[in-house]
Formats: C-alpha cells, structure tokens, sequence
C-alpha cells in the first residue's frame, strides 16, 4: 500500500469553478502534512501548510482529517494560471517525507 | 541570490557510465534530500542528511551514492549498479533549527542514459 495517495485526475474544469482534491495517508503517526504544486517539467513548489484546524491562502484552503487521514485543498475561483499538478506530502515523525504521485489540473478558458 | 543549485540541467549518460549530479544551497538549511521523479509518479527518496558527513538511506538508495563533507553541498553519484537511471532527479533543503516544516527544492536535473 502506498504512503500517500491521490486520484491521478486530470480535473478539467472551467474558469472560475471551485475544485476540491483530496488526499490519504497510511502512517497515523505522520506529523506535517503539505500541499506543493508542481508545473510541467519544474520543480515542486510550497503551495500550503495543513495545519489540523484547517487553513485558507487567499483562494485555497487546506482541511485535515486525523481520524480519517485524509487531507483536502480547495481552489475557489479557479484561475487558468492554476492549471498544474498538486502534489500531497505528508512527513513521518521522523524526518522523511511521503509523496503522493500528483492530482492534474487543468482549468479551462 | 539564495537558493538551491543544481547542475546540469540536462544530463546525458552512456550506459555503464557513472555520473555525479550537483547540488548547491546557501540556505543554511542542515538537513538536504535527494528524489528521484518519473513520468506519472511521486517523488520518491534516494538519500538523505540531516548533518554533516552523516546520510542515511532513502527507499531507493539502491545504484546510487552521496557524500556530505560541507553543509552547503549533497552531491549525487549516479552509479552503472543503477539499472533504470533515466529520471528527473530533485534535491531538496530543510531547515531543522527554524521551527518550520516544509522542504524547499532545486531546479532539478533531468538525466537521460543512451
């Protein structure tokens, strides 16, 4: 079973939809959990922090569930620029970090 | 400029060639990783360091190797033992000491074995 996983998509949405991925972990004892997004042939980027109260950036939100184990994002107000992979990490208490292999995004015009 | 190097950013290799990837940071972070990454896939661990001249095995350590005798540098060395090599290879930092969490990564080195 794998440490983390996503649903692969792609999600093809329109300009300004809101979009939800989500995301399971199999370690209880993870400790930190990410979003990164990643553009075509780049590096990842540090989209967001999960924190267990849940958080909001602006046009994105983060949600944990502990009991579950599943983390969430969700995009309001999808922008065409949004359009990439978004990469689900979580950390061990350890200092390793798990990655789940990317949910696609595509946000139509 | 701060950051993380990594050089080349295009890499080609003979089949049975060793090969040694860079990576630069003046972050100041201690702690640094190497990924691997193909097509479709997550990243996946190679190796890491949380200090100097101390690194630990990844989940693929397997045909590959590392050193760190300065904190700024992690180099990799791509080893003929490697039997698919050919990957978009990412070097990540930590900083242990900051309180945070998150990893910060490197423009990456795409590696391709003829």
């Amino acid at each position: 079973r794998k440490e983390v996983e996503q649903d692969p998509g792609p999600f093809n949405v329109p300009e300004g939809a809101t979009v939800a991925f989500n995301c399971t972990y199999s370690n209880s004892a993870s400790q930190s959990f990410f979003w990164y997004r990643q553009d075509c042939r780049k590096e990842p980027k540090l989209l967001m922090s999960v924190y267990s109260s849940g958080n909001e950036d602006g046009r994105f939100t983060a949600q944990l569930n502990r009991a579950s184990q599943y983390i969430s994002l969700l995009i309001r107000d999808s922008k065409l620029s949004d359009s990439a992979t978004y990469l689900c990490v979580v950390k061990d208490n350890f200092n390793k970090f798990y990655f789940g292999s990317g949910t696609k995004l595509n946000v139509k015009p | 400029d701060g950051g993380i190097t990594q050089s080349p950013k295009y890499l080609f290799r003979k089949e049975g060639q060793n090969v040694t990837l860079s990576c630069e940071q003046n972050l100041n972070h201690d702690a640094m990783y190497w990924y691997r990454q193909d097509p479709g896939q997550g990243l996946r661990l190679i190796y890491y360091s949380q200090i100097v001249n101390d690194f630990q095995k990844g989940d693929i350590a397997e045909g590959y190797s590392v050193s760190r005798e300065k904190k700024e540098s992690f180099p990799l060395t791509v080893t003929s033992a490697q039997k698919n090599p050919t990957a978009f290879y990412l070097c990540a930092t930590r900083d242990l000491a900051g309180g945070r969490y998150e990893q910060f990564f490197g423009p990456g080195t795409r590696l391709t074995v003829l």
